[in-house]
């Protein structure tokens, strides 16, 4: 069953480094996004990308975050100068009709 | 602002025992209302919503939407150690792109 895949699985960064967190999302999909969640909190919406550019973002998706879709395939999130306060599970999802699919995600930790 | 919020927060239940998890929302433009059991990681889709009073069901699981009490409900009947997890609510509300907003969720844990 094809499925969303998320690299990598953990990744530990010091504040301030950048951070690329990369996603293969199902191939005949139409609608990508990023989400995130801070332990113990809900799943939160950062930012939706169709037809290769930003359709919607939310209001935790700054001038610190950028998306792109360098090669057809590959869908990434990049955190610039990255906080303490982004720690989180970042969950890549593709849609194509009406319901998401979720990758894995990836555990990002600022120490 | 729009809001989905979940009750309860947190369960535990018997094996064999029949939970109801609750879910209600208050959106400008609600266009679906999914379920989601998250586990370890992922979020994994169970169902959607869309039209009022139509039950869906999937094995031991169902739910329905109640649009004129904006909430729906996931049963979860005969419950198996396997059932236990995180179950998200997420309203599909916006106008353009799908985009959802998610509730806590309810924690869900099933002693054997």
């Amino acid at each position: 069953e094809p499925e969303v895949t998320q690299t990598p699985s953990h990744q530990v960064t010091q504040m301030g480094q950048e951070v690329i967190l990369r996603c293969v999302p199902i191939s005949n999909h139409l609608y990508f996004y990023w989400y995130r969640q801070i332990l113990g909190q809900k799943v939160e919406f950062l930012v939706s990308f169709y037809n290769n550019e930003i359709s919607e973002k939310s209001e935790i998706f700054d001038d610190q975050f950028s998306v792109e879709r360098p090669d057809g395939s590959n869908f990434t999130l990049k955190i610039r100068s990255t906080k303490l306060e982004d720690s989180a599970m970042y969950f890549c999802a593709s849609m194509r009709n009406t319901e998401a699919f979720f990758g894995q995600g990836t555990r990002l930790t600022v120490v | 602002e729009d809001k989905v919020v979940q009750s309860p927060l947190s369960l535990v239940v018997h094996e064999g025992d029949t939970v109801t998890l609750n879910c209600s929302y208050e959106v400008t433009n609600f266009r679906s209302l999914l379920w989601y059991k998250q586990e370890k990681k992922a979020p994994t889709f169970l169902f959607m919503l869309t039209s009022s009073g139509i039950e869906k069901k999937s094995g031991r699981l169902s739910s329905i939407l109640d649009k004129k009490e904006l909430s729906s409900i996931l049963n979860i009947t005969a419950t198996q150690t396997g059932d236990s997890a995180i179950y998200l609510c997420a309203v599909d509300h916006s106008s353009g792109t799908y985009k959802y907003i998610f509730g806590t969720g309810t924690r869900l844990k099933v002693l054997a």
